[in-house]
């Protein structure tokens, strides 16, 4: 069955550091994954997402994700965060045949100053 | 362009009362859903229409949910009669094309319910 994992619950860290939020999926034939964000009380939006080809994603607000199909991992990743990234962050996966978006649990990012 | 529009934003209820939420989809998108996030989870997809007919309600509880798309543009969800285990995020999203990967989703900001 399709599913996606995401291994931190939270993850906090210094404002201007590096973070990494990690998702693995379950593998298929095909399969296309997804990294949404959701501010406190608002609905979620696209951060970025991987159909085929580069296996480095660029997103919006400075986000980049790798697809690595040997780890079945798409892990998310911004060099240097900011107040602003405090937010929840989730990891997607359509498969093929299933044409259905499963989320992951969230990770929630605590960014301090 | 205007997103996707939900209301109510909050609603209280106690247990076995029912209760409605309310979709307006983003225009020209033909897919829309309705998804559960429940506190700590991530969403959960109840429902999802093709224009006015459903595709999938594979997770919908249906003894006690139940939702329609009359016209293939906006959406209600009723909940009767609501339980604790109930309150929840409930989002709506919609999309260009059903299924279609390089379709994104675009959400609302959701109903926040409580049931006490």
């Amino acid at each position: 069955a399709q599913s996606v994992t995401q291994l931190d619950s939270q993850v906090p860290v210094f404002e201007e550091a590096p973070v990494e939020l990690r998702c693995n999926y379950s593998s298929s034939v095909s399969v296309y994954l997804f990294w949404y964000v959701q501010y406190p009380n608002q609905g979620l939006q696209l951060l970025l997402k991987y159909l085929s080809g580069s296996t480095l994603v660029k997103g919006i607000n400075g986000f980049e994700a790798e697809f690595n199909k040997s780890q079945t991992s798409f892990h998310l990743r911004k060099p240097s965060v900011h107040i602003s990234d405090t937010a929840e962050y989730f990891c997607a996966s359509i498969s093929g045949g299933y044409n259905k978006l499963i989320f992951g649990a969230g990770t929630r990012l605590a960014v301090h100053p | 362009e205007a997103g996707v529009a939900q209301s109510p934003r909050y609603k209280i209820i106690e247990k076995r009362q029912s209760v409605a939420f309310w979709c307006n989809p983003i225009s020209g998108h033909a897919t829309l859903y309705w998804y559960q996030q429940i506190l700590g989870q991530g969403p959960k997809l109840l429902i999802q229409f093709q224009n006015n007919g459903v595709v999938d309600d594979s997770q919908l509880p249906k003894d006690r949910f139940s939702a329609e798309r009359l016209k293939g543009v906006d959406s209600t969800l009723k909940i009767q009669p609501a339980k604790l285990e109930d309150s929840a995020v409930y989002l709506c999203a919609s999309s260009l094309e059903e299924g279609a990967p390089s379709s994104p989703l675009h959400f609302g900001n959701g109903t926040r319910l409580t049931v006490t």
